[in-house]
Order: structure tokens, then sequence, then C-alpha cells
């Protein structure tokens, strides 16, 4: 049973454009969620998280937006810079222990000079 | 300063075979967590340590899995008796104690089970 599901495994975008990238999830009980960013060869990033008493946190060109009815959350990306081509995790825990996380499958972003 | 040390970075081993990975955390980090990502998937919870508390084996797929940490710092995960399905990237991740400390990974162990 996948509880952190990424529909979407690619998405490709041009320079300059956003990027969005989406999550769901199915555990009403999650009340943090984390983005990762991966390159290959190399272990994952964090980029930015959200607390469910949250709906949007903002960091430089990264935004996370969390849709807690709709247990949605989008990552979106402006610019996007040909740098950020990579596979993004989403990621949910419980604040008990927000180490332990749940990971979506990834997707692979490519942005196009 | 040094991030997270993983070793090796590969290993191809032959099925039935015993294995040892190992993880050097961020000097002061309590937390240290193991994960894996088979292919094609998200990564995989495994087992967590925090500082001298029993640790949370929850993760481990199977009583071939097994992992320690000695002296609160370097962590090595065994698997016993390789099977193919363990084939897979070993990540290990270490953090500050408290809350919404983010992970900090290593560049993981590829393991191969032939």
């Amino acid at each position: 049973d996948q509880q952190v599901k990424q529909n979407s495994p690619s998405l490709s975008v041009q320079e300059g454009r956003i990027s969005i990238l989406n999550c769901d999830y199915t555990n009403s009980m999650f009340d943090y969620f984390l983005w990762y960013k991966k390159y290959p060869a190399e272990g994952p990033t964090f980029l930015i998280s959200i607390s469910s008493i949250k709906d949007k946190n903002e960091d430089g060109r990264f935004t996370v937006f969390l849709n807690k009815s709709a247990k949605h959350l989008s990552l979106h990306i402006v610019p996007s810079q040909p740098g950020d081509s990579a596979v993004y995790f989403c990621a949910a825990s419980f604040s008990g222990n927000t180490g332990k996380l749940i990971f979506g499958q990834g997707t692979t972003l490519q942005v196009k000079p | 300063g040094a991030g997270v040390s993983q070793s090796p970075s590969n290993k191809v081993t032959e099925k039935g075979k015993d294995v040892e990975l190992r993880c050097d955390p961020i000097s002061g980090h309590t937390a240290l967590y193991w994960y894996r990502q088979s292919l094609g998937q998200g990564l995989e919870f495994l087992i967590y340590f925090q500082g001298n508390s029993a640790p949370d084996k929850s993760g481990l797929p199977s009583d071939r899995f097994s992992a320690e940490r000695t002296g609160g710092s370097v962590s090595t995960l065994t698997i016993q008796r390789t099977q193919q399905e363990d084939s897979a990237v070993y990540l290990c991740a270490s953090s500050l104690q408290g809350m919404n400390s983010p992970l900090h990974f290593g560049n993981g162990t590829r393991l191969t089970v032939t």
C-alpha cells in the first residue's frame, strides 16, 4: 500500500518557466512533509519542508503548497534552471519522528536550456 | 565540514553470502537512519538509532537484516545470507536531535547480489 504517491514519473520544462511537481498521500495522520532532491550517484538532499499547520512555505525559488483536505502537496520551482534537473522525492512523516519518512517514488525533472 | 560517509560505494556479492555496510554520520548528529532504494522505487525506511535509546527496527524486511551503532557514532548494517531481492542502494542518513531536523544522506552503497 503506497501511502505517498508521485504519479508523474517524469516532467520536462523549459528553462525560466515554472516546474510543478505533485504528490498525494493517503494517511491523514501525516503532519510533516518534505521534498528532497537527488542527483545520480548521490544521496538525496533536503530542499524544503512544511508542517500541517501551514498551507504554504517558501524558500527562494522553491515553494511548497499543502492542501490537507485533498491530501495533496506540490512543489513549485520558479524560474526553473538546468541545474534543477534531478529526481525529486516527496516524503511524509509524523511529528513524533520527522526523520522516519515515507517517500514517494520520485519524479525526474528535466529542465531544458 | 564532512558529510555522511558510507563504504563501500559498491558491493557485488554472491547469493547466500553475508555483507556489512558501514556508515559514518556527521559529527554531533545523534540520530542515524538506514534507508534503501530499490530500482525505480522510493526510499524505504529500515532502522533508526537515537542516542542511547533502543533502535526502531520496524522497517527491517526480515531477520536476515540487522544493524548496530557503536559508541553513538559509526553504524554497520549487516545482511546475512543475501538474496537477489536485497539488491538495492542502501542509504544512511544522520540528523541533529530535535524536531524537524532534516536528514543528511550519504551517497549510499549500491549492493548487487548475483
